[in-house]
């Protein structure tokens, strides 16, 4: 079983202020990390798919990094605002791991206050 | 921007009935997934579906779940004998290409399943 760990499990932010999480997950054999955004009552969305040590992806104002040696992942979202209020989930993937299914983290749940 | 649509949005069924999850996918995508999330758990990847056949599938998928690709358009879940704890929330996905061609998976907004 993949030991995926997300942390925050929840995440209380005042609109304005920066805020970042982390997504944890074995290093070995480590082949590339989704960053998914899910709204309450819509269909997750995907962020970012992140391959080499080092990487940093943006969006807007939410950027990722990445370090594969020690297998850890985190996601930044400069000046909160109440639209960013979602669950943020990670999934890594492995070589000879499966091809097609994503293993989830069980998200950071992120609430932006007014 | 084109959506996997899921249909119905809130589904009510009697322990040991079949039910049927309907989705459409992206139209020009090529594969197919299905994801559950029991309440207060992870989403888990239960099968992909490529070409008309399985391509993987997870430990969950065991043998009252078959998925089906009855038309051009449609791709379907089947729970044949329904049990309580297959309440859940299911989603459907679909990408252009395998996750290990780094490719995302575009999700729709999912089929609660409610079992009584």
């Amino acid at each position: 079983i993949l030991n995926v760990e997300q942390s925050p499990q929840s995440l209380h932010v005042q609109e304005g202020d920066s805020t970042n999480f982390t997504c944890s997950f074995p290093s070995s054999n480590f082949y590339a990390l989704h960053w998914y955004r899910w709204e309450t009552a819509k269909s997750p969305e995907a962020l970012f798919v992140m391959t080499l040590n080092g990487d940093e992806k943006k969006k807007g104002r939410i950027s990722a990094t990445l370090n594969t040696k020690e297998g850890y992942s985190y996601l930044y979202i400069k000046g909160s605002q109440p639209e960013d209020s979602a669950t943020y989930l990670c999934a890594p993937m492995y070589s000879g791991g499966g091809a097609d299914g994503l293993t989830f983290g069980k998200g950071t749940h992120l609430i932006i206050q007014p | 921007e084109p959506e996997v649509t899921q249909t119905p949005s809130h589904q009510v069924t009697q322990m040991g009935q079949e039910v049927i999850l309907r989705c459409v996918p992206i139209s020009n995508h090529l594969y197919f997934y299905w994801y559950r999330q029991i309440l207060g758990q992870k989403v888990e990847f239960l099968v992909s579906f490529y070409n008309n056949e399985i391509s993987e599938k997870s430990e969950i998928f065991d043998d009252q779940f078959s998925v089906e690709r009855p038309d051009g358009s449609n791709f379907t879940l089947k729970i044949r004998s329904t049990k309580l704890e297959d309440s859940a929330m299911y989603f459907c996905a679909s990408s252009t290409r395998r996750l290990s061609n780094f490719q995302p998976q575009h999700f729709g907004d999912g089929t609660r399943l409610s079992i009584l």
